[in-house]
Protein backbone atom coordinates (compact mmCIF):
# COMPACT_ATOMS: atom_id res chain seq x y z
CA UNK A 1 0.00 0.00 0.00
CA UNK A 2 1.49 3.55 -0.99
CA UNK A 3 1.87 5.76 1.88
CA UNK A 4 2.60 9.38 0.93
CA UNK A 5 4.20 11.58 3.68
CA UNK A 6 4.54 15.35 2.92
CA UNK A 7 7.02 17.30 5.60
CA UNK A 8 6.61 19.75 7.17
CA UNK A 9 2.87 19.88 7.98
CA UNK A 10 3.31 23.77 7.95
CA UNK A 11 5.44 26.38 6.52
CA UNK A 12 6.01 30.24 7.32
CA UNK A 13 8.74 32.27 5.53
CA UNK A 14 9.30 35.75 5.13
CA UNK A 15 8.91 37.11 1.06
CA UNK A 16 11.19 36.60 -1.28
CA UNK A 17 13.02 33.26 0.28
CA UNK A 18 13.88 30.23 -1.86
CA UNK A 19 12.26 26.90 0.23
CA UNK A 20 11.56 23.28 -0.41
CA UNK A 21 8.48 21.13 -0.08
CA UNK A 22 8.79 17.49 0.70
CA UNK A 23 7.11 14.42 -0.43
CA UNK A 24 8.50 11.15 0.42
CA UNK A 25 6.28 7.96 -0.84
CA UNK A 26 7.09 4.41 -0.12
CA UNK A 27 5.96 2.00 -3.42
CA UNK A 28 8.74 3.41 -6.20
CA UNK A 29 6.56 1.37 -8.54
CA UNK A 30 4.51 4.90 -9.68
CA UNK A 31 3.33 6.27 -12.82
CA UNK A 32 3.76 9.94 -12.20
CA UNK A 33 3.88 12.03 -9.57
CA UNK A 34 2.19 15.23 -9.74
CA UNK A 35 2.24 18.25 -6.92
CA UNK A 36 -0.95 20.47 -6.83
CA UNK A 37 -2.28 23.81 -4.95
CA UNK A 38 -4.95 24.16 -3.53
CA UNK A 39 -6.53 27.60 -1.96
CA UNK A 40 -8.86 27.52 1.17
CA UNK A 41 -12.15 26.76 0.45
CA UNK A 42 -11.05 26.12 -3.18
CA UNK A 43 -10.26 23.09 -5.63
CA UNK A 44 -7.21 21.73 -6.73
CA UNK A 45 -4.95 23.56 -9.39
CA UNK A 46 -2.24 21.26 -11.24
CA UNK A 47 1.23 23.07 -10.94
CA UNK A 48 3.63 20.15 -12.54
CA UNK A 49 3.76 16.47 -13.15
CA UNK A 50 6.61 14.26 -13.59
CA UNK A 51 6.33 11.17 -15.24
CA UNK A 52 8.03 7.85 -13.76
CA UNK A 53 10.46 8.12 -16.46
CA UNK A 54 11.56 11.53 -16.00
CA UNK A 55 13.43 13.68 -13.03
CA UNK A 56 12.37 17.10 -12.97
CA UNK A 57 9.95 19.65 -14.19
CA UNK A 58 10.11 23.65 -14.35
CA UNK A 59 7.16 25.32 -14.73
CA UNK A 60 8.56 29.36 -13.59
CA UNK A 61 9.13 29.80 -10.25
CA UNK A 62 8.68 26.31 -9.48
CA UNK A 63 11.03 23.16 -9.75
CA UNK A 64 9.70 19.76 -9.12
CA UNK A 65 12.07 16.85 -9.02
CA UNK A 66 11.28 12.57 -8.42
CA UNK A 67 14.29 10.29 -6.86
CA UNK A 68 12.11 6.84 -7.30
CA UNK A 69 15.32 5.17 -5.72
CA UNK A 70 15.05 7.30 -2.63
CA UNK A 71 11.25 7.65 -2.34
CA UNK A 72 11.17 11.29 -2.91
CA UNK A 73 9.87 14.46 -4.79
CA UNK A 74 11.13 17.83 -3.57
CA UNK A 75 8.94 21.05 -4.83
CA UNK A 76 11.71 23.76 -4.75
CA UNK A 77 9.56 27.55 -5.02
CA UNK A 78 11.94 30.34 -5.64
CA UNK A 79 11.31 34.18 -4.78
CA UNK A 80 8.38 33.47 -2.96
CA UNK A 81 5.58 35.51 -2.96
CA UNK A 82 2.42 36.18 -0.50
CA UNK A 83 0.47 34.77 -3.59
CA UNK A 84 2.21 31.60 -2.83
CA UNK A 85 0.43 31.27 0.16
CA UNK A 86 -1.61 27.87 0.25
CA UNK A 87 -1.64 24.02 0.71
CA UNK A 88 0.64 21.83 -1.59
CA UNK A 89 -0.26 18.58 -2.21
CA UNK A 90 1.66 15.89 -3.45
CA UNK A 91 -0.07 13.10 -5.57
CA UNK A 92 1.59 9.55 -6.51
CA UNK A 93 -0.62 7.66 -8.93
CA UNK A 94 0.07 4.07 -9.74
CA UNK A 95 -2.45 2.30 -12.46
CA UNK A 96 -5.00 4.70 -11.74
CA UNK A 97 -4.99 5.66 -8.37
CA UNK A 98 -3.80 8.50 -6.93
CA UNK A 99 -2.38 8.63 -3.13
CA UNK A 100 -2.09 12.30 -2.01
CA UNK A 101 -0.03 13.66 1.05
CA UNK A 102 -1.57 15.67 3.68
CA UNK A 103 -0.31 18.73 2.52
CA UNK A 104 1.82 21.38 3.45
CA UNK A 105 0.62 24.66 4.12
CA UNK A 106 2.55 27.45 3.37
CA UNK A 107 2.25 31.38 4.14
CA UNK A 108 4.80 33.85 2.82
CA UNK A 109 4.67 36.85 5.13
CA UNK A 110 4.85 40.12 3.11
CA UNK B 1 -3.69 18.67 -23.21
CA UNK B 2 -6.36 16.88 -21.88
CA UNK B 3 -9.36 18.61 -20.01
CA UNK B 4 -11.74 16.89 -17.29
CA UNK B 5 -14.43 19.33 -16.51
CA UNK B 6 -16.03 19.15 -13.15
CA UNK B 7 -19.52 20.89 -12.11
CA UNK B 8 -20.45 22.32 -10.27
CA UNK B 9 -17.41 23.80 -8.25
CA UNK B 10 -19.46 24.58 -5.05
CA UNK B 11 -22.49 23.35 -3.94
CA UNK B 12 -24.70 24.43 -0.91
CA UNK B 13 -27.79 22.28 -0.40
CA UNK B 14 -30.51 21.58 2.17
CA UNK B 15 -30.19 17.83 4.57
CA UNK B 16 -31.93 15.23 2.90
CA UNK B 17 -31.81 16.69 -0.65
CA UNK B 18 -29.51 15.06 -3.45
CA UNK B 19 -26.89 16.43 -5.09
CA UNK B 20 -25.08 15.25 -8.45
CA UNK B 21 -21.53 16.04 -9.49
CA UNK B 22 -20.95 15.81 -13.00
CA UNK B 23 -17.15 14.97 -14.43
CA UNK B 24 -16.71 15.24 -17.93
CA UNK B 25 -13.91 14.67 -20.20
CA UNK B 26 -13.55 17.28 -22.64
CA UNK B 27 -11.51 15.98 -25.36
CA UNK B 28 -10.44 12.51 -24.90
CA UNK B 29 -12.70 9.19 -24.17
CA UNK B 30 -12.22 8.24 -20.06
CA UNK B 31 -13.40 4.29 -19.92
CA UNK B 32 -12.08 4.89 -16.22
CA UNK B 33 -13.05 7.39 -14.11
CA UNK B 34 -11.73 8.06 -10.12
CA UNK B 35 -13.13 9.37 -7.37
CA UNK B 36 -12.08 11.21 -4.51
CA UNK B 37 -13.05 12.95 -1.42
CA UNK B 38 -10.97 15.18 1.07
CA UNK B 39 -12.59 15.63 4.70
CA UNK B 40 -11.54 18.93 6.50
CA UNK B 41 -7.75 18.78 7.27
CA UNK B 42 -7.19 15.50 6.02
CA UNK B 43 -6.11 13.80 2.57
CA UNK B 44 -8.17 13.16 -0.69
CA UNK B 45 -8.87 9.67 -0.50
CA UNK B 46 -10.12 7.52 -3.33
CA UNK B 47 -14.10 6.51 -3.22
CA UNK B 48 -14.57 4.83 -6.10
CA UNK B 49 -13.35 3.59 -9.56
CA UNK B 50 -15.84 4.64 -11.91
CA UNK B 51 -15.80 2.26 -15.75
CA UNK B 52 -18.18 3.21 -18.45
CA UNK B 53 -20.77 0.81 -18.97
CA UNK B 54 -20.35 -1.44 -15.60
CA UNK B 55 -20.72 -0.60 -12.05
CA UNK B 56 -18.08 1.01 -9.98
CA UNK B 57 -15.89 -0.25 -7.77
CA UNK B 58 -15.98 1.37 -4.11
CA UNK B 59 -13.32 1.32 -1.97
CA UNK B 60 -14.07 -0.37 1.63
CA UNK B 61 -16.16 2.17 3.92
CA UNK B 62 -17.64 3.95 0.89
CA UNK B 63 -21.18 3.48 1.13
CA UNK B 64 -22.27 2.60 -2.29
CA UNK B 65 -26.00 3.36 -1.82
CA UNK B 66 -25.25 6.79 -1.10
CA UNK B 67 -22.81 7.62 -3.30
CA UNK B 68 -24.32 6.55 -6.75
CA UNK B 69 -21.45 6.72 -9.22
CA UNK B 70 -22.63 6.39 -12.99
CA UNK B 71 -20.83 6.11 -16.09
CA UNK B 72 -23.23 5.92 -18.72
CA UNK B 73 -20.77 7.69 -21.77
CA UNK B 74 -16.99 7.44 -22.32
CA UNK B 75 -16.91 11.32 -22.00
CA UNK B 76 -19.35 11.67 -18.21
CA UNK B 77 -19.19 10.32 -15.05
CA UNK B 78 -21.70 11.21 -12.37
CA UNK B 79 -21.59 11.41 -8.67
CA UNK B 80 -25.01 11.57 -6.54
CA UNK B 81 -24.91 12.05 -3.03
CA UNK B 82 -28.59 10.99 -1.93
CA UNK B 83 -29.92 12.19 1.50
CA UNK B 84 -27.14 14.56 1.72
CA UNK B 85 -26.37 15.12 5.90
CA UNK B 86 -23.99 17.92 7.08
CA UNK B 87 -21.09 15.09 7.46
CA UNK B 88 -20.99 14.66 3.58
CA UNK B 89 -19.95 18.09 3.42
CA UNK B 90 -16.25 17.67 2.15
CA UNK B 91 -14.66 18.38 -1.05
CA UNK B 92 -14.97 16.27 -4.02
CA UNK B 93 -12.53 15.43 -7.18
CA UNK B 94 -12.63 13.12 -9.93
CA UNK B 95 -9.55 12.19 -12.48
CA UNK B 96 -9.84 10.24 -15.69
CA UNK B 97 -6.87 8.34 -17.45
CA UNK B 98 -6.69 9.91 -21.06
CA UNK B 99 -5.78 8.87 -24.20
CA UNK B 100 -1.89 9.40 -23.88
CA UNK B 101 -1.83 7.35 -20.65
CA UNK B 102 -2.20 10.51 -18.35
CA UNK B 103 -3.96 11.05 -15.44
CA UNK B 104 -5.89 14.55 -15.49
CA UNK B 105 -7.78 15.38 -12.20
CA UNK B 106 -10.97 17.90 -12.22
CA UNK B 107 -10.81 21.29 -10.55
CA UNK B 108 -12.73 19.69 -7.55
CA UNK B 109 -16.38 20.23 -6.23
CA UNK B 110 -16.97 21.50 -2.48
CA UNK B 111 -19.98 20.68 -1.29
CA UNK B 112 -22.02 21.80 1.84
CA UNK B 113 -24.86 20.52 3.57
CA UNK B 114 -26.81 22.36 5.63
Amino acid sequence: KQEVTQIPAALSVPEGENLVLNCSFTDSAIYNLQWFRQDPGKGLTSLLLIQSSQREQTSGRLNASLDKSSGRSTLYIAASQPGDSATYLCALTTTGKSTFGDGTTLTVKP
Amino acid sequence: GAVVSQHPSRVICKSGTSVKIECRSLDFQATTMFWYRQFPKQSLMLMATSNEGSKATYEQGVEKDKFLINHASLTLSTLTVTSAHPEDSSFYICSARDDGDGYTFGSGTRLTVV
